[in-house]
């Protein structure tokens, strides 16, 4: 079964430092991957989104990810972390099922920038 | 682009009574809308599929009559919670597929609270 793992309940960085947020998935073909951000209270933005072509793609808010088929990994990453950048950070898996397409969640990642 | 709203974004009603929960794609038109539960610090479990113009597919588990899904436009799907009960208190979110590529755009939630 299709399933995403972030291994990482909750990260806590220095406001400028990089991040690095992991991503695992299980699935037999190539899957559409996606990184969603949720501030509290609110839905869900798109970060970026990895279909096929170039494994390192770029999103919203000076974040990127790359895809690595030997790994089956999809981390998400940043630079250089502001304070705003505190949030929840699910990557997902997107794939059809039920002659629809779905979304499988992993548990998410909660980021704490410390000033 | 790709904007999708939830109105109303909090309810508060009475055991036993229904309540109804919009999800519009604001600037592009969604034949397919999913509907999620958000328990709290966890993340989105699907609840169903909202097709345009056709009966929603449920997740294993979820009550069809309870949750009543209904897609009549490209732009709009309504969810209804009928005969609520304290235990249904949560934040729904839903969503609507960009067709083309099948991204699905969130809406900002709306937090139920039955008492």
């Amino acid at each position: 079964a299709q399933s995403v793992t972030q291994p990482d309940i909750h990260i806590t960085v220095s406001e400028g430092a990089s991040l690095e947020l992991r991503c695992n998935y299980s699935y037999g073909a190539t899957p559409y991957l996606f990184w969603y951000v949720q501030s509290p209270g609110q839905g869900l933005q798109l970060l970026l989104k990895y279909f096929s072509g170039d494994t390192l793609v770029q999103g919203i808010k000076g974040f990127e990810a790359e895809f690595k088929r030997s790994q089956s990994s999809f981390n998400l990453r940043k630079p250089s972390v502001h304070w705003s950048d505190a949030a929840e950070y699910f990557c997902a898996v997107g794939n059809w099922m039920d002659s629809s397409y779905k979304l499988i969640f992993g548990s998410g990642t909660r980021l704490l920038v410390r000033p | 682009g790709a904007v999708v709203s939830q109105h109303p974004s909090w309810v508060i009603c009475k055991s036993g009574t229904s309540v109804k929960i919009e999800c519009r794609s604001l600037d592009f038109q969604a034949t397919t809308m999913f509907w999620y539960r958000q328990f709290p610090k966890k993340s989105l479990m699907l609840m169903a599929t909202s097709n345009e113009g056709s009966k929603a597919t449920y997740e294993q588990g979820v009550e069809k009559d309870k949750f009543l899904i209904n897609h009549a436009s490209l732009t709009l799907s309504t969810l209804t919670v009928t005969s609520a009960h304290p235990e249904d208190s949560s934040f729904y979110i839903c969503s609507a597929v960009l067709s083309g590529d099948g991204t699905q755009y969130f809406g900002p939630g709306t937090r139920l609270l039955v008492l």
